[in-house]
């Protein structure tokens, strides 16, 4: 069985701090990770997948098998980085995708 | 391009009816997935489907199904209403699966009273 935890549902920093979104998962297989964000009133929408290593707004996230970790970070956050942030995992090829329960993040001036 | 469109926006309905919700994918993409999403359970996988075949089904009762068309569009049942299935219904599509991440639509709100 495949389980993402996000530990933290409520995040709160200040403009311009560093900020870590943390994500453990559990899967006895090949893990594909993502990261999503919901806006206010707006789409869930992918932010990243693990397999791209790619930057998107700032954010990185990289997968760690040995600490079954996908964190994601952004060296200074900004205001309009609040939003609510899922982080998913799908077994490869198995086209099932879990998410967490969420992390509400809220970036202050 | 259109995105993922869900109908109806808004339904209420009473314990007991059905309920069948549509999700029209991004042109080309094959792949539909539903999900349930509750402020208390968050987001549960309820199936996926992928050229008219069911490939995956969350733990959800049998009350809840689903069917994919010809053309990718996809609906989802409820049978036999319970109070507890008030939720917003999001529909996700993707070109083949999960790899490339999901297209959400903006989700169905059914509340059962």
């Amino acid at each position: 069985a495949q389980r993402v935890t996000q530990p933290e549902k409520l995040l709160s920093v200040f403009k311009g701090a560093p900020v870590e979104l943390k994500c453990n998962y559990s899967y006895s297989g090949s893990p594909e990770l993502f990261w999503y964000v919901q806006y206010s009133r707006q789409r869930l929408q992918l932010l990243l997948r693990h397999i791209s290593r790619e930057s998107i707004k700032g954010f990185t996230a990289d997968l760690n098998k040995g600490e079954t970790s996908f964190h994601l970070k952004k060296p200074f956050a900004q205001e309009e980085d609040s939003a609510m942030y899922y982080c998913a995992l799908s077994g490869l090829g198995n086209n099932d995708m879990r998410f967490g329960a969420g992390t509400r993040l809220t970036v202050k001036p | 391009k259109a995105g993922v469109t869900q109908t109806p926006r808004y339904l209420i309905k009473t314990r007991g009816q059905q309920v069948t919700l549509s999700c029209s994918p991004i042109s080309g993409h094959r792949s539909v997935s539903w999900y349930q999403q509750t402020p208390g359970q968050g987001l549960q996988f309820l199936f996926e489907y992928f050229s008219e075949t069911q490939r995956n089904k969350g733990n959800f009762p049998g009350r809840f199904s689903g069917r994919q068309f010809s053309n990718s569009r996809s609906e989802m049942n409820v049978s036999t209403l319970e109070l507890g299935d008030s939720a917003l219904y999001l529909c996700a599509s993707s070109l083949e699966g999960t790899g490339y991440g999901y297209t959400f639509g903006s989700g169905t709100r059914l509340t059962v009273v």
